[in-house]
């Protein structure tokens, strides 16, 4: 079984620029979270997505949105790009999201913002 | 306000001993803990997992230990080897689809 997908795995943006990335679930998979980290401050919660509709949301800017599509596929997108966006920004699925699902990351999308 | 707690940066261990990664959290209402690592430059990877209604999940070379009390779990590798070397994230979720809530990572290294 194909594990989550991210693309792409490396980018550099400029300030202002926006950015989108991709994230395709394991198959069967209908809950998609997408988590930030940056050096020293561990996984944080950005969005959940599930059957198409956002169920939960971080404490971030709304610079940050996604979305979701009906293969489950997601997508995050970043507008007016800052230098503290740089990160890498982790994609992963569950079944359903629920409590008791593990959640399966992907490798990651390295974002540099210059 | 860190809901979940991982005091140690990093620890030092050597091939062939126990390695003792600790997590604490505050949220009483958590029901589900899990344990990740992570390699540079790769996503987290789930190692093992442990349900509130146990105190011990084991796999392999690895377990982990729950205290509901004390709000405070651990994973414990025996014996450690030096593939180990990660940094390791605790991770804990409430009832129903809440997201998963992560502590800062361990950075463990398994010395030769």
């Amino acid at each position: 079984k194909a594990g989550v997908t991210q693309t792409p795995r490396y980018l550099i943006k400029t300030r202002g620029q926006q950015v989108t990335l991709s994230c395709s679930p394991i198959s069967g998979h209908r809950s998609v979270s997408w988590y930030q980290q940056t050096p020293g401050q561990g996984l944080q919660f950005l969005f959940e997505y599930f059957s198409e509709t956002q169920r939960n949301k971080g404490n971030f800017p709304g610079r940050f949105s996604g979305r979701q599509f009906s293969n489950s596929r997601s997508e995050m997108n970043v507008s007016t790009l800052e230098l503290g966006d740089s990160a890498l920004y982790l994609c992963a699925s569950s079944p359903t999201g629920d409590t008791g699902n593990t959640i399966y990351f992907g490798e990651g999308s390295w974002l540099t913002v210059v | 306000d860190q809901q979940v707690k991982q005091n140690s940066p990093s620890l030092s261990v050597q091939e062939g001993r126990i390695s003792i990664l600790n997590c604490d959290y505050t949220n009483s209402m958590f029901d589900y803990f899990l344990w990740y690592k992570k390699y540079p430059a790769e996503g987290p990877t789930f190692l093992i997992s442990i349900s509130s209604i146990k105190d011990k999940n084991e796999d392999g070379r690895f377990t982990v230990f729950l205290n509901k009390s004390a709000k405070h779990l651990s994973l414990h590798i025996v014996p450690s080897q030096p593939g180990d070397s990660a940094v390791y994230f605790c991770a804990a979720s409430s009832p129903g689809n809440t997201p998963l809530v992560f502590g800062k990572g361990t950075r463990l290294s398994v010395i030769a």
